[in-house]
């Protein structure tokens, strides 16, 4: 099956440092990405549509100069937290959508804990 | 905007009963959804996917449900262990987007 890899797992990070997040498409080329942000015993909430080759789709109140989203290839896409505080510590998922025939599927990392002290 | 619910937002049961989780969804027009399921600090496990021309799908002691055109799904699980505490999210896919429910806490106790 599909497989969607995220690097790195966990990280703590101290205030005001910037912090990069890698998700891959292992087995297909994913022309659509997306970035989800889950706050403790809160469902996860989308961030940002990220496109390969354009600029990423930001949801309302998200911020798109502190969380850089690239998606320079079909199988890699990088979320930056830029000059992260604590109040971003927050699990961060990402999907990537894979198109065959008539289905339309989200394949999921297996997530990024970031802690920033 | 689509919404999507999920009913109850936690649920104890002891291990061997059998039970149902709900989601509802606000607008019927889905490519499919999906149930999840997600251990603490951990990320998604996906369960069952139901295309928007299916009915239901079935996976060992799950099956899942969909009425697209009442905003509906079920999860059901058979005989639940102590194994499947976890939280269980729902999921639909629109166009280009994913709208998940809040979730529903299960606790199996033995």
């Amino acid at each position: 099956g599909a497989v969607v890899s995220q690097h790195p797992s966990r990280v703590i990070c101290k205030s005001g440092t910037s912090v990069k997040i890698e998700c891959r498409s292992l087995d297909f080329q994913a022309t659509t990405m997306f970035w989800y942000r889950q706050f403790p015993k809160q469902s996860l909430m989308l961030m940002a549509t990220s496109n390969e080759g354009s600029k990423a789709t930001y949801e309302q109140g998200v911020e798109k100069d502190k969380f850089l989203i690239n998606h320079a290839s079909l199988t890699l896409s990088t979320l930056t937290v830029t000059s992260a505080h604590p109040e971003d510590s927050s699990f961060y998922i990402c999907s990537a959508r894979r198109l065959a025939g008539p289905t339309d599927t989200q394949y999921f990392g297996p997530g990024t804990r970031l802690t920033v002290l | 905007k689509q919404e999507v619910t999920q009913i109850p937002a936690a649920l104890s049961v002891p291990e061997g009963e059998n039970l149902v989780l709900n989601c509802s969804f606000t607008d019927s027009a889905i490519y499919n959804l999906q149930w999840f399921r997600q251990d603490p600090g951990k990320g998604l496990t996906s369960l069952l996917l139901i295309q928007s021309s299916q009915r239901e799908q079935t996976s060992g002691r799950l099956n899942a449900s969909l009425d697209k055109s009442s905003g509906r799904s079920t999860l059901y699980i058979a005989a639940s262990q102590p194994g499947d505490s976890a939280t269980y999210l729902c999921a639909v896919t629109g166009y280009s987007t994913l709208t998940f429910g809040k979730g529903t806490m299960l606790l199996v106790s033995p």
